[in-house]
């Protein structure tokens, strides 16, 4: 079993649509959250960074951990082309990351 | 943020022969990490380069087939040996990032990879 899931998509959306991602992770002593962005031919970027459960927001984006249910999702409001990517879902435990597969999200104008 | 360069950003390699990648990075940095990158799978780590001291290979991974240089705490290069179309992939170098402003924060800095094509 992978430590982390994802489901690798492709999930394609209209321009102006909430995009919703999701992972689940098995080990219940990761303790911080990411999620990378990752473009075609570029390497993942750092999107969004928790260590707690609940939500955080940084624009257009929300990641929410639910740690009892070993559970992260990001949402990208108001979707843009730009947002047009591969995301991945990352967790960390004492300096051991562990990725999801990645998604990969088209948003259509 | 670190800036991570990495090169050849692509190749395409004949069977049985080596290719080595390059990462340098703008700033001192104890560990570079060589990760993988196949097409619907998660990133997988290959190995830590620490400066002056051999690499740490995960398990699968091995350094007669991966060798591994740390001459500096700015640079490494990861050799793919004797390669076969399995070794076709995304090589991703990168590093330990303190510079992102989150206290206490663990995240990695990426470079833009390297795409093998092996024929």
């Amino acid at each position: 079993q992978k430590e982390v899931e994802q489901d690798p998509g492709p999930l394609s959306v209209p321009e102006g649509a909430i995009v919703s991602l999701n992972c689940t992770y098995s080990n219940s002593a990761f303790q911080y959250f990411m999620w990378y962005r990752q473009y075609s031919r570029k390497g993942p970027e750092l999107l969004m960074y928790t260590y707690s459960s609940g939500n955080k927001e940084d624009g257009r984006f929300t990641a929410q951990v639910d740690k009892s249910s070993k559970y992260i999702s990001l949402f990208i409001r108001d979707s843009q082309p730009s947002d047009s990517a591969t995301y991945l879902c990352a967790t960390d435990s004492w300096g051991k990351f562990q990725f999801g597969a990645g998604t990969q999200v088209v948003v259509t104008p | 943020s670190a800036v991570i360069s990495q090169k050849p950003s692509r190749d395409i390699c004949q069977r049985g022969t080596s290719l080595t990648i390059q990462c340098q990075v703008d700033s001192q940095v104890t560990m570079m990490f060589w990760y993988r990158q196949q097409p619907g799978q998660s990133l997988t780590l290959i190995a830590t380069a620490n400066q002056g001291s051999e690499a740490t290979y995960e398990s699968g991974f091995v350094i007669d087939k991966f060798p591994i240089s740390r001459p500096n705490l700015t640079f490494s290069t990861l050799t793919v040996s004797n390669m076969s179309p399995e070794d076709s992939s995304i090589y991703l170098c990168s590093v330990e990032d303190p510079g992102t402003g989150i206290s206490g924060a663990n995240v990695l800095t990426f470079g833009a990879g390297s795409r093998l094509t092996v024929l």
